[in-house]
């Protein structure tokens, strides 16, 4: 069974950027889209883009400009790159093998990251 | 964007149905997901495709879609079906994943 872990810092300074990793385990990065989505503390979730094995990209449009996901097949992990920062960038942020639907299990167990000076 | 609207909350005494509202204009046109997330927990997957269920979810699941409005639809509520619950859809005008606010489930 597939298993994802994210890691990165937990905090982060105001208009810098956000850089978190997602180690996949258990199963090939191979074959697949991996998503990064994100909840608020105490709100709703929200889908951030998602990397093909093979590179390429989709991203939420509200987003789009600040984003950047890539894949190293070579070590089974994909990032997440979110510029620019703020107080509102504060969530949990989680990794997820899917590109539309994401089954159970198919998650990390998620990050807190806050945005704070 | 594309808006998905979900009571905020729930409230059911065990034994009784459940049922969870997602409105959208013409949402029956799409498919819907629903997520169940419990405190501290990453979200399961409960319908996929308005309907479907996957392996391991109980039949006392079961969803809808037609018109404005997405029903996931929960029977013979279980204390442990206490949880947040999400509906997803796939915004093909927006090539974007949208989810609702989000539902709380309180079983009395």
């Amino acid at each position: 069974q597939v298993q994802l872990l994210e890691s990165g810092p937990g905090l982060v300074k105001p208009s810098e950027t956000l850089s978190l990793t997602c180690s996949v385990s258990g199963d090939s990065i191979d074959g697949y889209w991996w998503s990064w989505l994100r909840q608020p503390p105490g709100k709703g979730l929200q889908w951030i883009g998602y990397v093909y094995y093979t590179g390429s990209t989709k991203y939420k449009p509200s987003l789009k400009s600040r984003v950047t996901i890539s894949v190293d097949t070579s070590k089974d992990q994909f990032s997440l790159r979110l510029t620019s920062v703020t107080a509102a960038d504060t969530a949990v942020y989680y990794c997820a093998r899917g590109g539309d639907i994401w089954q159970t299990g198919a998650w990390g167990p998620g990050i807190l990251v806050t945005v704070s000076s | 964007s594309y808006a998905l609207t979900q009571p905020p909350s729930v409230s059911v005494a065990p034994g009784e149905t459940a049922r969870i509202t997602c409105g959208a204009n013409n949402i029956g046109g799409t498919s819907v997901h629903w997520y169940q997330q419990k405190p501290g927990q990453a979200p399961a997957l409960v319908i996929y495709y308005d309907r479907d269920r996957p392996s391991g979810i109980p039949e006392r699941f079961s969803g809808s879609n037609s018109g404005n409005t997405a029903t996931l639809t929960i029977s013979r509520v279980e204390a442990g079906d206490e949880a947040d619950y999400y509906c997803q859809v796939w915004d093909s005008n927006n090539d974007d994943r949208v989810f609702g606010g989000g539902t709380k489930l309180t079983v009395l």
